[in-house]
């Protein structure tokens, strides 16, 4: 299985600031298809994950924009440009490229 | 804009087989992949594998002896199954849109305890 390894495991960031994440993988995320199979979640307490960003980059429906991710290969990156009271919660990133699936195991982020 | 619900039983003993259903509401079912994840203290998510509309799937080796998944799209539906589950299985189970999942359930919370 590709392991996928997060850094930090948690953060405490004030509002207004930015945030990073890395993930890191065992092997290329890119696909032969062309593309490059890195997802990343949004776990706000007591809810379901929710997906932001897939294929490395790519906002999904409705995240704001203050959301972005970058990488490649085996080295990825989410950033928060400027941190707000709501993005608090666990994030995970995933790779698919190569079943089975798997996660990272998580950074938590609070508002300090 | 789409919608998850599952359901299934929340309390099993050590041996029982767990079984779960996701409905799915607003939007195609015929155009996705669906997908079963799961959570738990110790091993964090988990991927257990997905099926089409058609029924093919992939699961995940560490639980493909015990997994069958199905899906009637008559009803808009997918299940889960896994056989003879443990402690280890103990976790929330989480149906979603996308072999890649982009749309989640809520959850159905499991415990298996004697």
């Amino acid at each position: 299985d590709i392991m996928v390894t997060q850094t930090p495991l948690s953060l405490s960031v004030t509002p207004g600031q930015p945030a990073s994440i890395s993930c890191k993988s065992t092997q290329s995320l890119l696909h032969s298809d062309g593309k490059t199979y890195m997802y990343w979640y949004l776990q706000k307490p007591d809810q379901p994950p929710q997906l932001l960003i897939y294929e490395v980059s790519i906002r999904f429906s409705e995240v704001p924009e203050r959301f972005s991710g970058s990488g490649s290969g085996t080295d990825f990156t989410l950033k928060i440009s400027r941190v707000e009271a709501e993005d608090v919660g666990v994030y995970y990133c995933m790779q698919s490229v190569q079943f089975p699936y798997t996660f990272g195991q998580g950074t938590k982020l609070e508002i300090k | 804009q789409v919608q998850l619900q599952q359901w299934g039983a929340g309390l099993l003993k050590p041996s029982e087989t767990l079984s779960l259903t996701c409905a799915v509401y607003g939007g195609s079912f015929t155009d996705y992949f669906w997908s079963w994840i799961r959570q738990s203290p110790g091993k964090g998510l988990e991927w257990i594998g997905e099926i089409s509309y058609r029924g093919v799937t992939n699961y995940n080796p560490s639980l493909k002896s015990r997994v069958t998944m199905l899906a009637d799209a008559s009803k808009n539906q997918f299940s889960l199954t896994l056989t003879s589950v443990t402690a280890a299985d103990t976790g929330v189970y989480y149906c979603a849109r996308g072999g890649r999942p982009r749309i989640w359930g809520q959850g159905t919370p499991v415990t298996v305890s004697s």
